[in-house]
């Protein structure tokens, strides 16, 4: 079975610094998915970021881009010029094409933003 | 975009008594949702897959007959807590995945929260 760690249970950033989650996970598989969801006190579960495991361009959205290193099974998650609004629990999560789109989530990781 | 609706978003009910959540899917089918349970504080834990027109799939340690789940159309997947707990009380979040590719991502819905006195 894959898992998923994260291993910082909160990070802090000041507002327009850059911050960077970890995220690792361990299968055995060549074929999968990552993604990155953040979830607000609101509790909606939000996408952020996803990527291919098959695409060796890591993946970018606006101010959030990842670190994917296959072969050490590492993704993490750099958000720049960081906004307020950004503060919430990140998740990383796995999902293998064999699964049935089932996502396999990490511990999370409380980011607070300071003004 | 695609969206789920989850309802209710908050919940209080007795000790004993039954209480049933719906997750939708408003703008596309959903052959297959999810059905997470969050405490505070922690990660998203799968429950159960549900399926459309069959039996759902739980996941090892979560009672099946406690843990009623139902998926009878394309758009609707209902979990029902039966004889709830306090021990019951948490964040159930369901999710829903198209027809699409495979790499399209689920779509959550807002979370019920469910207080068991």
């Amino acid at each position: 079975a894959q898992t998923v760690t994260q291993s910082q249970p909160e990070m802090s950033v000041q507002e327009a610094e850059t911050v960077t989650l970890s995220c690792t996970y361990d299968t055995s598989e060549s074929d999968y998915y990552l993604f990155w969801y953040k979830q607000p006190p609101s509790r909606q579960m939000i996408l952020v970021i996803r990527q291919e495991a098959y695409k060796q361009q890591n993946a970018t959205e606006n101010r959030f881009s990842v670190n994917f290193q296959k072969a050490a099974k590492s993704f993490s998650l750099k958000i720049s010029d960081s906004q307020l609004g950004d503060a919430a629990m990140y998740f990383c999560a796995y999902r293998s094409p064999y699964s049935g789109s089932r996502l396999t989530f990490g511990e999370g990781t409380q980011l607070t933003v300071n003004p | 975009g695609a969206v789920v609706s989850q309802h209710p978003s908050r919940v209080i009910c007795k000790s004993g008594t039954s209480v049933k959540i719906e997750c939708r899917s408003l703008d596309f089918q959903a052959t297959t949702m999810f059905w997470y349970r969050q405490f505070p504080k922690q990660s998203l834990m799968l429950m159960a897959t549900s399926n459309e027109g069959s039996k759902a799939t739980y996941e090892q340690g979560v009672e099946k007959d406690k843990f009623l789940i139902n998926h009878a159309s394309l758009t609707l997947s209902t979990l029902t807590v039966t004889s709830a707990h306090p021990e019951d009380s948490s964040f159930y979040i369901c999710s829903a995945k198209g027809t699409g590719r495979d790499n399209s991502p689920l779509h959550f819905g807002n979370g019920t929260r469910l207080t068991v006195t």
